[in-house]
Order: C-alpha cells, then sequence, then structure tokens
C-alpha cells in the first residue's frame, strides 16, 4: 500500500512571504497522480494543485507550485505571496488505477499566515 | 453546475444507533467516493460507486455500507453506532483523476 507522509505538522508564515510544504510518499507504481488539497475551517475540500506522475514538469497553479522530484518521491507545495486566505490544512494525496482511484491523504500540515 | 451537496450537514446519534448519510454528485458524475475524517485517523476511503455498483472499497468494517441510486446520488450507512464513529463524512464526485469534494456531514455519537 501507498503511504505518503507530511512530516510537518504545523508551519507559520507571514503576509506576502512563500512557504513551502514538504510531502514524500511510497509506491512502486510508475504512474501515479499527487494531489495537494486544502481545507479551511469551513471544512469545504478544495483542490490546489495536481500532478501527473509521467510529466516531468511541475504543475503551477498562480501562486501555487510544486516540486516534483519522482526519483526522491517528493513532491512538495511552494505558496507564493501567502495571503490570509491561505490559512487552512494542506493535505498532500496519492491516486493511482491500481488503488482504484481513491485518495490516500497524508496526515496534513497545518498552515497559519499572520499578518 | 452546483457542487457536490451533502445531507444534513450535521448529526448527533447515541451508541447502538444507525444512521444514513446522503450525497449528491455533480450533474454528469457517475462515480461517488465516501471518506471518513477524524483527528486520530486522518482522511481515509471508505468506498466508491460508479453506476450503482460498489467499485472499491478501504478497510472498514462490515457496519459502513453504502448505495447508490439510478441518479447517482449515495447514501451512506452505518449501523450499531460506535463512539469511534464521530468523525466528518465527505463525499467526492469523480471524472477522471479528479475528485470534488463537498462540504461534508458532521457525526457526533454520544
Amino acid at each position: 500500500a501507498q503511504t505518503v507522509t507530511q512530516s510537518q505538522p504545523e508551519m507559520s508564515v507571514q503576509e506576502a512571504e512563500t512557504v513551502t510544504l514538504s510531502c514524500t510518499y511510497d509506491t512502486s507504481e510508475s504512474n501515479y497522480y499527487l494531489f495537494w488539497y486544502k481545507q479551511p475551517p469551513s471544512r469545504q475540500m478544495i483542490l490546489v494543485i495536481r500532478q501527473e506522475a509521467y510529466k516531468q514538469q511541475n504543475a503551477t497553479e498562480n501562486r501555487f507550485s510544486v516540486n516534483f522530484q519522482k526519483a526522491a518521491k517528493s513532491f512538495s507545495l511552494k505558496i507564493s505571496d501567502s495571503q490570509l486566505g491561505d490559512t487552512a490544512m494542506y493535505f498532500c494525496a496519492f491516486m493511482s488505477s491500481r488503488s482504484g482511484y481513491a485518495l490516500n491523504f497524508g496526515k496534513g500540515t497545518s498552515l497559519l499566515v499572520t499578518p | 453546475k452546483a457542487g457536490v451537496t451533502q445531507t444534513p450537514r450535521y448529526l448527533i446519534k447515541t451508541r447502538g444507533q444507525q444512521v444514513t448519510l446522503s450525497c449528491s454528485p455533480i450533474s454528469g458524475h457517475r462515480s461517488v467516493s465516501w471518506y471518513q475524517q477524524t483527528p486520530g485517523q486522518g482522511l481515509q476511503f471508505l468506498f466508491e460507486y460508479f453506476s450503482e455498483t460498489q467499485r472499491n472499497k478501504g478497510n472498514f468494517p462490515g457496519r459502513f455500507s453504502g448505495r447508490q441510486f439510478s441518479n447517482s446520488r449515495s447514501e451512506m450507512n452505518v449501523s450499531t453506532l460506535e463512539l469511534g464513529d464521530s468523525a466528518l463524512y465527505l463525499c467526492a464526485s469523480r471524472v477522471w483523476n479528479e475528485q470534488f469534494f463537498g462540504p461534508g456531514t458532521r457525526l457526533t455519537v454520544l
């Protein structure tokens, strides 16, 4: 079974600064998908960014970008120009066809953006 | 398009009772998955339904069951509730590799 590890339970960043959230995973598969989800206090799970393992280019979505290192099985999320609205739990997740497209989540990182 | 909806949003039950949660996927989506979120165990996959058939199942006891109707709406049932079943239950509808989550149902078991 795949495991997803987020080693930072809590992080804090000042508004307008940049922060990087770490995620590592373990799998023997070569084709899979990785995701970062955001869960604000409202509890609604929102997709932040997605990466297909077969793509070498790192995904970006506005202020959010990833550093995908397939050999190292690392998938970190960089948030640039942090905003107060970025305060939330961030979950790294793994998905593959072999797992029936079920999401396998890490334990999450609680990010606090301060003024 | 309307998003994924879940009802009820909050529920309080007592041990031994049973509960049914409902999820309506995004229009046109035929896949519905259920996840349990607890502080201790985090987010865990329960099961997925596609075209009224259970296609995938997580590692949960048989007290957790589900079904899907012809309009793709799904229900999840938990029988003989235990205190440890207190959780946020999230439903998601899926298209290919993207899952869209509902707001969740907060279940409290007393």
